[in-house]
C-alpha cells in the first residue's frame, strides 16, 4: 500500500516557484523519501530524494519535515515542461520497492 | 543519469496470443528488475520483482503463469505476457536498479493493445 498522501492537483504559473507537498505520517526510521515525476506516455523519471536532511540538485530541492512526516518537493522556477504528475514514494529499506500512490498532476499555465 | 530500454515501445496483438517485452538496462548492470502496469488515467501498479538469476516475487493479485519474467542477464529482463486478452491492455513499464538501492531508473513504457 502506498503510504503518502499528495494533493491531486496543483497550478502554477510559469516561472514561479512550486511547493508539493507530501504527508507520510506513518515514515519509519528507515525510509528513505523519493520523488519521481511522469510525463503522458512515458515512465517515471527520478526527481530527487531524502533522508533526514534537505537535499538539493540540479532539478528541484525536496524539504523534509523535522519530524519527517512530511516533505515538499520545490520547483525553484516552472517552466512548461514540469507539467507533469509528481509522485512522493517512500522505499521500504526491506524490500526496495517503490510502491507509487496517485501523485500530483501539476499544471504550468504560461 | 542511467538509461533503460524497452522494446517495444508498442505492440499491437490479437486476443489469445503471446507477447513478450524486453528490458534493458544500457550502462550499468542491474541485479535487480521491476515490471509495473499502468491503466490509463492511474498510478503505477507494481506487478513483480526479478533478480538476474533467480525467480521473480510476484506481487498479491498477479498471475505468475499468465506474465511470465525471466531475468537471465544483468542486463535484461523479459515480461511475456501469455494468451492476451482485452483486458490485459495496458502501459507496461521496467525499471532497474542500480548499484544502490536509491538508484532506481524506469524505461519508456511500452503501451500493449489487444484486440
Amino acid at each position: 500500500d502506498a503510504k503518502t498522501t499528495q494533493p491531486n492537483s496543483m497550478e502554477s504559473n510559469e516561472e514561479e516557484p512550486v511547493h508539493l507537498p507530501c504527508n507520510h505520517s506513518t515514515i519509519s526510521g528507515t525510509d528513505y523519501i523519493h520523488w519521481y515525476r511522469q510525463l503522458p506516455s512515458q515512465g517515471p523519471e527520478y526527481v530527487i530524494h531524502g533522508l533526514t536532511s534537505n537535499v538539493n540538485n540540479r532539478m528541484a530541492s525536496l524539504a523534509i519535515a523535522e519530524d519527517r512526516k512530511s516533505s515538499t518537493l520545490i520547483l525553484h522556477r516552472a517552466t512548461l515542461r514540469d507539467a507533469a504528475v509528481y509522485y512522493c514514494i517512500l522505499r521500504d529499506v526491506d524490500t526496495d520497492k517503490l510502491i507509487f500512490g496517485t501523485g500530483t498532476r501539476l499544471q504550468v499555465f504560461p | 543519469g542511467a538509461v533503460v530500454s524497452q522494446h517495444p515501445s508498442w505492440v499491437i496483438c490479437k486476443s489469445g496470443t503471446s507477447v513478450k517485452i524486453e528490458c534493458r538496462s544500457l550502462d550499468f548492470q542491474a541485479t535487480t528488475m521491476f515490471w509495473y502496469r499502468q491503466f490509463p488515467k492511474q498510478s503505477l501498479m507494481l506487478m513483480a520483482t526479478s533478480n538476474e538469476g533467480s525467480k521473480a516475487t510476484y506481487e498479491q493479485g498477479v498471475e505468475k503463469d499468465k506474465f511470465l519474467i525471466n531475468h537471465a542477464s544483468l542486463t535484461l529482463s523479459t515480461l511475456t505476457v501469455t494468451s492476451a486478452h482485452p483486458e490485459d491492455s495496458s502501459f507496461y513499464i521496467c525499471s532497474a536498479r542500480g548499484l544502490t538501492p536509491n538508484e532506481q531508473f524506469f524505461g519508456p513504457g511500452t503501451r500493449l493493445t489487444v484486440l
